[in-house]
């Protein structure tokens, strides 16, 4: 019954490192969000994309890119890794449903620290 | 952007308790959803809840779109009701959501 599947639950980088969070939903939704949780500041938003190979930042872009090769994938990839990014990060799909509401479904996240 | 507000920012209750947790926003909405977050870190859509009033068990939620908030309420407590729960909302020009910083829930045996 899994919809939405990170491909790591928890993840421990080096400063520096390049980083690959993947992230694969098979309801055949066309939005997918890559949020990151850190205590106190509920979920923000890093990117999301509403279509293959398109992309828009969220609130908190720096540091990170996305790739969305196939409907089903969506990557995020820290270029290089800093202290600053630790933290839970969180991809979600939705697809416009009645009325238009986009009802986010999310993945169990993946936990990165990077020492 | 958009200021979304959720309060309490913690509460503890016995089980069989019933309580009320409340989304405060800044701004027109075009939807509101609530979340739940269970201790390990899994978030469940709960309410799709632009206005009005729905029920799903012993949770229902309220969403006053003109007065910009919404309450969640949870009737006889269990347990496994405990975690954090998010507010989360789209402005009317906007595509994504706006997570408030959520309510930590603990419910005692």
């Amino acid at each position: 019954d899994v919809k939405v599947t990170q491909s790591s639950r928890y993840l421990v980088k080096r400063t520096g490192e390049k980083v690959f969070l993947e992230c694969v939903q098979d309801m055949d939704h066309e939005n997918m969000f890559w949020y990151r949780q850190d205590p106190g500041l509920g979920l923000r938003l890093i990117y999301f994309s509403y279509d293959v190979k398109m992309k828009e930042k969220g609130d908190i872009p720096e540091g990170y890119s996305v790739s969305r090769e196939k409907k089903e994938r969506f990557s995020l990839i820290l270029e290089s890794a800093s202290t600053n990014q630790t933290s839970m990060y969180l991809c979600a799909s939705s697809s416009p449903g009645q009325g238009g509401a986009n009802v986010l479904t999310f993945g169990a996240g993946s936990r990165l620290t990077v020492l | 952007g958009i200021q979304v507000e959720q309060s309490p920012p913690d509460l503890i209750l016995q089980e069989g308790a019933n309580s009320t947790l409340r989304c405060n926003f800044s701004d027109s909405v075009n939807n509101l959803q609530w979340f739940h977050q269970n201790p390990w870190g899994q978030l469940i859509n709960l309410f799709y809840i632009p206005s009005g009033t729905k029920q799903n068990g012993r949770l229902s939620a309220t969403t006053v779109a003109t007065e910009r908030y919404s309450l969640l309420y949870i009737s006889s407590s269990q347990t496994t009701d405990s975690g954090v729960y998010f507010c989360a909302v789209v402005p009317g020009s906007a595509r994504q959501l706006t997570f408030g910083s959520g309510t930590q829930l603990t419910v005692l045996p």
